[in-house]
């Protein structure tokens, strides 16, 4: 099956600092997802972006579909942010895939 | 309030024991997930079903059985052949149509 891994593992950033968090997948894909799981295990769906590029506030996501990746960047980052990064895919049908995540730990 | 909730949060199993986590949507969602999350590592997919009376194996549905008899709900049981049950368990629906899934709170559910 699909393969989805993300980069790095972990990650410490000084509040105000920038970053860009990377997914690879190695077969074609449907749909693409970036969320977000706060300390308290709740995931929030980032943005749903299976080519292109988007942007909400701070969050931007860019997914090159026929290279197989797709980036987050965390602009400005503050401690809210901390946290556990995934991405998702799907190959077709309702079926998804995670990949481990980042974890990211933004100190004040 | 419209959204996906999940009871109980905190749940102990004793050795041997079946147990039951709930979740519930209002949503109008028709495909509803059920995903493992151990210490450090990602969601792996449990079961999943697309419509009511259907649902299909996920990636380790070992150990694990669920039931759709209503389109706003999708309980699962860790039964006692789950030998590892100790992890967090999320639940997510989708609308059909949409690429986007919500996910409930999650329950914690710890083996004694």
């Amino acid at each position: 099956g699909i393969q989805v891994e993300q980069s790095p593992p972990d990650l410490i950033l000084q509040e105000g600092a920038n970053s860009t968090l990377r997914c690879n997948f190695s077969d074609s894909v449907n749909n693409l997802q970036w969320f977000h799981q706060n300390p308290w295990g709740q995931l929030i769906n980032l943005f749903y972006i299976p080519s292109g590029t988007k942007q909400n506030g701070r969050l931007s996501a860019t997914t090159v579909a026929t290279e197989r990746y797709s980036l987050l960047y965390i602009s400005s980052s503050q401690t809210t942010d901390s946290g556990v990064y995934f991405c998702a895919v799907d190959t077709g049908g309702f079926k998804t895939i995670f990949g481990a995540g980042t974890r990211l730990f933004v100190k004040a | 309030d419209g959204g996906i909730t999940q009871s109980p949060k905190y749940l102990f199993r004793k050795e041997g024991q079946n147990v039951t986590l709930s979740c519930e949507q209002n949503l109008n969602h028709d495909a509803m997930y059920w995903y493992r999350q151990d210490p450090g590592q990602g969601l792996r997919l449990i079961y999943y079903s697309q419509i009511v009376n259907d649902f299909q194996k996920g990636d380790i549905a070992e150990g694990y059985s669920v039931s759709r008899e209503k389109k706003e709900s999708f309980p699962l049981t860790v039964t006692s052949a789950q030998k590892n049950p100790t992890a967090f368990y999320l639940c997510a629906s989708r609308r059909e149509g949409q690429e986007t899934q919500y996910f409930g709170p999650g329950t914690r559910l710890l083996v004694l």
